[in-house]
């Protein structure tokens, strides 16, 4: 059964560069069936999808973070990794990661979340 | 951005009880629905997909029905571990935007 663990300082100086692993365990990373998420939710608030990578590299990141965020994957550690840079009180949050796997219904292709790290919580603050 | 609406933000229910959650996008997603619940303290669990496709190990008193902007989350009869905070999020266009959320506590 595939896990996630997330990982990375709990406190970030503004400015500075916010730096969270996920570690995969039960699978590979490299299967070439799944993309790698990343979600935050600030506390008591909603969930922001932040992005995501696929093995071979590639990414789609949320246009409003788009030139801050770094995703990155390590096969040989089986993690993938997240950079957010010049850091403000309002990226404090809990962050996850997820699987993203590719669901068939009636031949259309559904993106689904379904296996999630259990969140590691970054504050912001000097 | 497709932005997702949810009604009612929260409601309270007794055990027993049939609920639904309605969510809505400000365009046509087709079927591309999500839906997910969440515990304090907890990451988000998925529920629903494609809009009415239930995942594997989720209860059958859960359902989804909907498509183009509105859809609905059934539960048909509330069980004491279904409270928690219910999400829909939009995966028909990138950012894959999120509901803002139901909280469902009990009465």
């Amino acid at each position: 059964q595939v896990q996630l663990q997330e990982s990375g300082p709990g406190l970030v100086k503004p400015s500075q560069t916010l730096s969270l692993t996920c570690t995969v365990s039960g699978g590979s990373i490299s299967s070439g069936r799944y993309y790698w998420s990343w979600i935050r939710q600030p506390a008591g608030k909603g969930l922001e999808w932040i992005g995501r990578i696929f093995t071979s590299g590639s990414t789609n990141y949320h246009p409003s973070l788009r030139s801050r965020v770094t995703m990155s994957v390590d096969t040989s550690k089986n993690q993938f990794s997240l950079k957010l840079s010049s850091v403000t009180a309002a990226d404090t949050a809990v962050y996850y990661c997820a699987r993203t796997i590719q669901r068939i219904v009636s031949s259309h292709y559904y993106y689904v979340m379904d296996v999630w790290g259990q969140g590691t919580t970054v504050t912001v603050s000097s | 951005d497709i932005q997702m609406t949810q009604s009612p933000s929260s409601l309270s229910a007794s055990v027993g009880d049939r609920v639904t959650i309605t969510c809505r996008a400000s365009q046509n997603i087709t079927t591309y629905l999500n839906w997910y619940h969440q515990k304090p303290g907890k990451a988000p669990k998925l529920l629903i997909y494609a809009a009415s496709s239930l995942q594997s190990g989720v209860p059958s008193r859960f359902s989804g029905s909907g498509s183009g902007t509105d859809f609905t989350l059934t539960i048909s009869s509330l069980q004491p571990e279904d409270f928690a905070t219910y999400y829909c999020q939009q995966i028909s266009s990138i950012p894959f935007t999120f509901g803002p959320g139901t909280k469902v506590d009990i009465k």
